[in-house]
């Protein structure tokens, strides 16, 4: 069946220093969703990418969907502590199934 | 603010008893999913609804869970009977199909 990986699984930075997660799927992506849920709260919606090598912003978060449609990453630029949580990808692929990765859970040291 | 409540927000129950978890859509969202989140599993998805018409439920255990949608503003995840490995947290999200919007869960505990 369809699997979504998502590398790493944690990640430490110092504040003010860059990240970026990769979400890798078995199969191929018709769409793409990013979450971010906070430590005690609900997975939040980011964005969500449909076109091959599509690219967007939102203010220091930059996410990309491959070429493929079999991967996408999620980077953000200069952390802040406002980032830490797990960060998800979610996808569906072209037979209708829909999974989550495990998800990159990220700590942001003052 | 349109939000997707759940109700009830905790639960307390003991082994063997019915639990009915409840969740209100985003008015106009055709997709309903219900998670599962424990910390050992990460995020599990149990069913998930388009249309009120069930698509996929392979992620639930079928002797004892259900999901249904009675009408476009109620989805309900029942468990009968419940176990003490039944113990997460259950989210409930709607979605115009995919971008997902999570209610706050329900934080289900059984002894």
């Amino acid at each position: 069946g369809q699997q979504v990986m998502q590398i790493p699984q944690y990640q430490h930075v110092q504040e003010g220093e860059d990240f970026t997660t990769y979400c890798n799927s078995s199969t191929t992506l018709s769409n793409i969703q990013w979450y971010k849920q906070r430590p005690g709260g609900h997975p939040v919606f980011l964005i969500q990418l449909v076109k091959s090598g599509e690219v967007k912003k939102q203010k220091r978060l930059t996410f990309q969907f491959g070429e493929a449609k079999k991967n996408s990453s999620l980077h953000i630029t200069a952390t802040q502590t406002t980032d830490v949580g797990t960060y998800f990808c979610a996808g569906r692929d072209y037979g209708q199934n829909f999974v989550f990765g495990p998800g990159t859970r990220l700590s942001v040291l003052p | 603010d349109a939000r997707v409540t759940q109700t009830p927000r905790h639960k307390v129950t003991e082994m063997g008893q019915e639990v009915t978890m409840r969740c209100q859509p985003i008015l106009g969202h055709n997709t309903v999913f219900w998670y599962r989140q424990t910390m050992m599993q990460g995020l599990e998805l149990l069913a998930y609804f388009r249309n009120r018409a069930p698509l996929d439920d392979s992620g639930m255990p079928k002797d004892r869970f259900s999901a249904e949608m009675p009408d476009a503003t109620l989805a309900t995840l029942k468990i009968q009977p419940s176990e003490p490995r039944d113990s997460a947290v259950y989210f409930c999200a709607s979605g115009f199909p995919d971008e997902q919007y999570f209610g706050p869960g329900t934080r289900l505990t059984v002894t």
